[in-house]
């Protein structure tokens, strides 16, 4: 079955840098684009950008290029997502989660989500 | 960027009710609307993808429809596991793919 299991919660200070993980399994991970979601304590769902595990090729939102780094290994059906300069504002549950078959941007499966939480 | 504007932003509704949520795209995105209910603490859930496909899997109480600018969302008979936040996205546009505000469903 397919999975995506995330790396666990991360504290870090302001101006830090986060990298989260997720390892896929269940299926031929370089099929299906990964997207990146984030959910700030209380409030909605934003998209925050996407990877292609075949090529690596990346996509993401205005309001985060230049902060946010999406990488994949081949060897271990990771994909990894990085953020720099973190703020309070950051802190969140970020989630990964896989296309549809056949249905490219929607959200079929999801990880089980990784909360950062930035604070001095 | 589409904006994507749901209503309510809460409601409340018993269980046997039909709910009725709605989503309305700032330009047109075709049929290109998902709905996910998420539970607390819990990652969203795919109900409804290309704005009236039920995923498999989902109970035949939930069904979608609507084109173009905007998308509706119907619960027919409320059952208490139902009771939860609903998100609609559009993935029409190429970037960003944006989600609605959300709806809480609430027990009344």
């Amino acid at each position: 079955q397919v999975q995506l299991v995330q790396s666990g919660a991360e504290v870090k200070k302001p101006g830090a840098s986060v990298k989260v993980s997720c390892k896929a399994s269940g299926y031929s991970f370089t099929n299906y684009w990964i997207h990146w979601v984030r959910q700030a304590p209380g409030q909605g769902l934003e998209w925050m950008g996407t990877i292609n595990p075949n090529g690596g090729n990346t996509d993401s939102a205005q309001k985060f290029q230049g902060r946010v780094t999406m990488t994949r290994d081949t060897s271990t059906n990771t994909v990894y997502m990085e953020m720099s300069s973190l703020r309070s504002e950051d802190t969140a549950v970020y989630y990964c989660a896989r296309d549809k078959e056949n249905w490219n941007d929607v959200f079929h499966f999801w990880g089980q989500g990784t909360l950062v939480t930035v604070s001095s | 960027d589409i904006q994507m504007t749901q209503s309510p932003s809460s409601l409340s509704a018993s269980v046997g009710d039909r709910v009725t949520i709605t989503c309305r795209a700032s330009q047109t995105v075709s049929t290109y609307v998902q709905w996910y209910q998420q539970k607390p603490g819990k990652a969203p859930k795919l109900l409804i993808y290309a704005a009236s496909n039920l995923e498999g899997g989902v109970p035949s109480r939930f069904s979608g429809s609507g084109s173009g600018t905007d998308f509706t969302l119907t619960i027919s008979s409320l059952q208490p596991e139902d009771f939860a936040t609903y998100y609609c996205q559009q993935s029409f546009s190429t970037i960003p793919f944006t989600f609605g505000g959300g709806t809480k469903v609430e027990i009344k």
